[in-house]
């Protein structure tokens, strides 16, 4: 079966830091993968989606990015992080044909002090 | 865009029957999804909806009208364990857009 793992769980950082968050899948092969972010109280917001390796789709101009290095890893970076990035950050993944449900990891809770 | 509305409450007694509306719009709809998320935890997958009808998951069911641009998720016998947000989601392309989702308090 597949599983979604994602770390760390909690993240306190100082502002202007950098972030690296990591997403890995096991059990599948080429999955399509996701970032989404999710302020206190609200839906989820799509930050980034990857159809492959080194494919990166950006859904909001914002002050992160994201790479795919592996067919199976997923990295949200930022240099310098902004207050306005505290948050719940959650990795999903679907079968990598179009338009299938999406499955997501248990998220890192980020603080940014 | 993607524009998709649900009520932002709804509470109601163990063993009753809960019905969250889910209307949207959307250019290049393939599908309707329903996640369950409690508090400080994840979204769950609950049911994906492509074809108009009911889809049942044990005490869960999921309605698509692609006509209407409607669905709704049914909550049936609730549990106390069943409190949480429910989120529908527009499956488009590659990418979910999710509603701003409905809290459900279940009281004894």
């Amino acid at each position: 079966s597949q599983t979604i793992h994602q770390w760390p769980a909690t993240l306190v950082q100082p502002v202007g830091s950098p972030l690296s968050l990591e997403c890995t899948v096991e059990g599948t092969s080429n999955p399509n993968l996701y970032w989404y972010r999710q302020a206190a109280g609200r839906g989820l917001q799509l930050l980034f989606y990857s159809v492959g390796i080194g494919q990166i789709s950006s859904e909001v101009p914002q002050n992160l990015s994201a790479s795919r290095p592996q067919d199976r890893q997923f990295i949200l970076s930022s240099k310098k992080l902004l207050l306005s990035d505290s948050g719940f950050y959650l990795c999903a993944w679907s079968v990598g044909t179009a338009n299938q449900p999406q499955h997501f990891g248990d998220g890192t809770r980020l603080s940014i002090l | 865009g993607q524009s998709l509305e649900q009520p932002s409450e709804v509470t109601a007694v163990e063993g009753a029957i809960v019905q969250i509306n889910c209307t949207y719009q959307t250019s290049g709809f393939y599908g309707l999804s329903w996640y369950q998320q409690h508090d400080g935890g994840a979204p769950t997958f609950l049911s994906y909806n492509a074809l108009d009808g009911l889809e049942e998951t044990g005490r869960f069911s999921s309605f698509l009208s692609r006509s209407d641009s409607y669905g709704y998720l049914l909550l049936q016998e609730l549990q106390m364990k069943d409190s949480a947000s429910y989120f529908c989601a527009v499956q488009h392309d590659y990418k979910l857009s999710f509603g701003a989702g409905t809290t459900v308090t279940v009281r004894a």
